[in-house]
């Protein structure tokens, strides 16, 4: 079964205290992992697409980097206003219509104190 | 940018009552969404439209159904709102069936007493 598993569920951090949010996944076939942002009352915000086993995309404060069962979000001296719910997600095939759908880990509350 | 925009940011109904979440969005995207989210499930697929009156169920489509009359507008029912149904709904849009981008609205809170 396609799944979807972060960690750790919530992380509290100080301004400027470097770390990584997990994402492990088992899917047949990878077509895409995706990372997003929410902030609370609000919908997800895409952040990043990843394809392949090796390849990294950064965004200001935020690197996320892939292999073959996980994903990492680093998150290097963040700030107050990182602080959000960060969703994973893998691309994997609906089971008609050859259509794709994503499915989300269940996310990573980040908190980051001043 | 692209902006997709939900009817509501918070219902409550009771049960039994229809009801109705409307979605919109403004970049001519083919693929429309419909997801729930609750606390430590993540985002559950209910319905997908990758075309005018085209759909596909989801994950969870049991209790809803989806009606996509103009390309720009998705709109999830609920023929008869349960307390199960309680939840954040969630709308968002894509391009294509290539592009897996998705960009989503605000979010209703429907609370179902």
């Amino acid at each position: 079964e396609d799944q979807v598993t972060q960690s750790p569920e919530a992380l509290r951090l100080q301004e400027g205290e470097s770390s990584s949010l997990n994402c492990s996944y088992t899917v047949s076939g990878l077509r895409g992992l995706f990372w997003y942002r929410q902030d609370p009352g609000k919908g997800p915000e895409f952040l990043f697409t990843l394809y392949s086993a090796g390849e990294e995309k950064e965004k200001e404060r935020l690197k996320a980097t892939l292999t073959k069962k996980e994903s990492f979000l680093h998150i290097t001296a963040p700030k107050p206003e990182d602080s959000a719910t960060y969703l994973c997600a893998v691309q994997a095939p609906m089971f008609s219509g050859g259509y794709n759908k994503l499915i989300f880990g269940a996310g990573t509350r980040l908190a980051v104190h001043p | 940018d692209v902006k997709v925009t939900q009817s509501s940011r918070y219902l409550v109904k009771r049960t039994g009552e229809k009801v109705f979440l409307e979605c919109v969005q403004d970049m001519d995207h083919e693929n429309m969404f419909w997801y729930r989210q609750d606390p430590g499930l993540g985002l559950r697929l209910i319905y997908f439209s990758y075309d005018v009156k085209m759909k596909e169920k989801g994950d969870i489509p049991e209790g809803y159904s989806v009606s996509r009359e103009k390309k720009e507008r998705f709109s999830l029912i609920l023929e008869s709102a349960s307390t199960n149904q309680t939840s954040m709904y969630l709308c968002a849009s894509s391009h294509d069936y290539s592009s897996y981008e998705q960009y989503f609205g605000p979010g209703t809170r429907l609370t179902v007493t």
